[in-house]
């Protein structure tokens, strides 16, 4: 999606937090922060979204910067099976914007 | 509760043949999306289904692609005379209701090569 940038990719070592980060300088007010993750040969797998709180499910933390102009999706203790594209992605919260596009996203790769 | 499931998972076909994909959507869902993905691309957006209508078809690439919706639940996607360029991922997606602050979960896909 050309309103987030991400980096291409990043390693992290099992057991350890991964911090993904994701830029979203224009985001506008009425705009949620998504996160969705692709596992190799599946089809993407919603994490979490949030608007300008800090979100946390079974799965990551979401925290949003107080000028929601960047966001960290943190995944708590990394496992090989979080080995994925991790997709960052801005969405209007209106009827119209329903098709969703990814990005380049970031290629996280789980090292023993 | 059960995802968003697909079938089949896998399809191999000759050119010129007709191939049907299923997609069964999250209970309760409302809304309904069908998205293709091609070998290392990122995702095209083909159709949408509100209930059984289809408020957005612009994506489907051609006259040979066609989808309904029947009950507000199942999906069909049919592509007809198929070409080697229809080769791709085809992902079902699903959500509560239509629009942007809505969440869509998607299926596994089912990848569809013509030969």
């Amino acid at each position: 999606d050309a309103k987030t940038t991400q980096p291409p990719s990043m390693d992290c070592a099992e057991g350890r937090a991964a911090n993904l980060p994701c830029n979203h300088s224009t985001i506008s007010g009425n705009e949620y922060v998504y996160w969705y993750r692709q596992i190799h040969s599946q089809g993407p797998q919603y994490i979490i979204h949030g608007l300008k709180n800090n979100e946390t499910n079974e799965m990551a933390s979401l925290i949003i910067t107080e000028d929601r102009k960047s966001s960290t999706l943190i995944l708590p203790h990394a496992t090989l099976r979080d080995t994925a594209v991790y997709y960052c992605i801005v969405r209007v919260a209106g009827v119209s914007d329903y098709k969703l596009s990814f990005g380049a996203g970031t290629t996280v790769t789980v090292r023993a | 509760g059960a995802g968003v499931s697909q079938s089949p998972s896998n399809k191999v076909t000759e050119k010129g043949k007709d191939v049907e994909l299923r997609c069964d959507p999250i209970s309760g869902h409302t809304a309904l999306y069908w998205y293709r993905q091609s070998l290392g691309q990122g995702l095209e957006f083909l159709i949408y289904f509100q209930g059984n209508s289809a408020p957005d078809k612009s994506g489907l690439p051609s006259d040979r692609f066609s989808a309904e919706r029947t009950g507000g639940s199942v999906s069909t996607l049919t592509i007809q005379r198929t070409q080697q360029e229809d080769s791709a991922v085809y992902l079902c997606a699903s959500s509560l209701l239509a629009g942007g602050g809505e969440t869509q979960y998607f299926g596994p896909g089912t990848r569809l090569l013509v030969l």
